[in-house]
């Protein structure tokens, strides 16, 4: 069975400062990944993609392991508005192959 | 464009009744998906469609139909509701699987 693992928090971070939160897989044969954000009530939306050069897009950094099967989000200088669960999406082989972390709360605190 | 859209945002059934839930997407995408998403589970799959005319099953997809008639339309049938399927439900659409997800509002049902 494919799966992909989370801390699912939540991590309560002071307003500017750095926070980074890994997420597992466990099928080596996984193909691509990302990082999506759900605010509360609201469906996923894709924050970025995760390239195995890494990926950056202002404040978020993310970055993919693929001999310890790790992906990490950093998120610097944190916003009250980066408030969220950040989902992390795996996709393995077949048609029916992408997987949803159970997410990762994070709360910034003013 | 109008995206991912679901019908009905909320829903309340008994035991037993049965229902569609309507998913449309207006950006020609081929692949679509539906998931639920409950407390401490994640989204899980339940059924998808790599195209008009073709569906399958994906994680938990007892206690659901599907079908795929137009390349627009992917409505999710529950053919005898049971309270275990008290849940959000989540429609989403993209060109293939490695390509952005787009997600629909959800629909939150409840069933007593």
């Amino acid at each position: 069975r494919k799966e992909v693992e989370q801390d699912p928090g939540p991590f309560n971070v002071p307003e500017g400062a750095t926070v980074a939160f890994n997420c597992t897989y466990s099928n080596s044969a996984s193909q691509s990944f990302f990082w999506y954000r759900q605010d509360c009530r609201k469906e996923p939306k894709l924050l970025m993609s995760v390239y195995s050069s890494g990926n950056e897009d202002g404040r978020f950094t993310a970055q993919l392991n693929r001999a310890s099967q790790y992906i990490s989000l950093l998120i610097r200088d944190s916003k009250l508005s980066d408030s969220a669960t950040y989902l992390c999406v795996v996709l393995g082989g077949g048609a029916d192959g992408l997987t949803f972390g159970k997410g990762t709360h994070l709360i910034i605190q003013p | 464009n109008a995206g991912v859209t679901q019908t009905p945002k909320f829903q309340v059934l008994k035991t037993g009744q049965s229902m569609t839930l309507q998913c449309a997407q207006d950006m020609n995408h081929e692949y679509m998906s539906w998931y639920r998403q409950d407390p401490g589970m994640g989204l899980r799959l339940i059924h998808y469609s790599v195209g008009a005319g073709i569906t399958d099953q994906g994680e938990v997809p007892n206690g659901y139909n599907v079908s795929r008639s137009t390349t627009e339309d992917f409505p999710l049938r529950l053919l005898s509701a049971a309270p275990s399927q008290t849940s959000v439900y989540f429609c989403a659409s993209s060109p293939g699987l490695n390509n952005e997800q787009f997600f629909g509002p959800g629909t939150r049902l409840t069933v007593l």
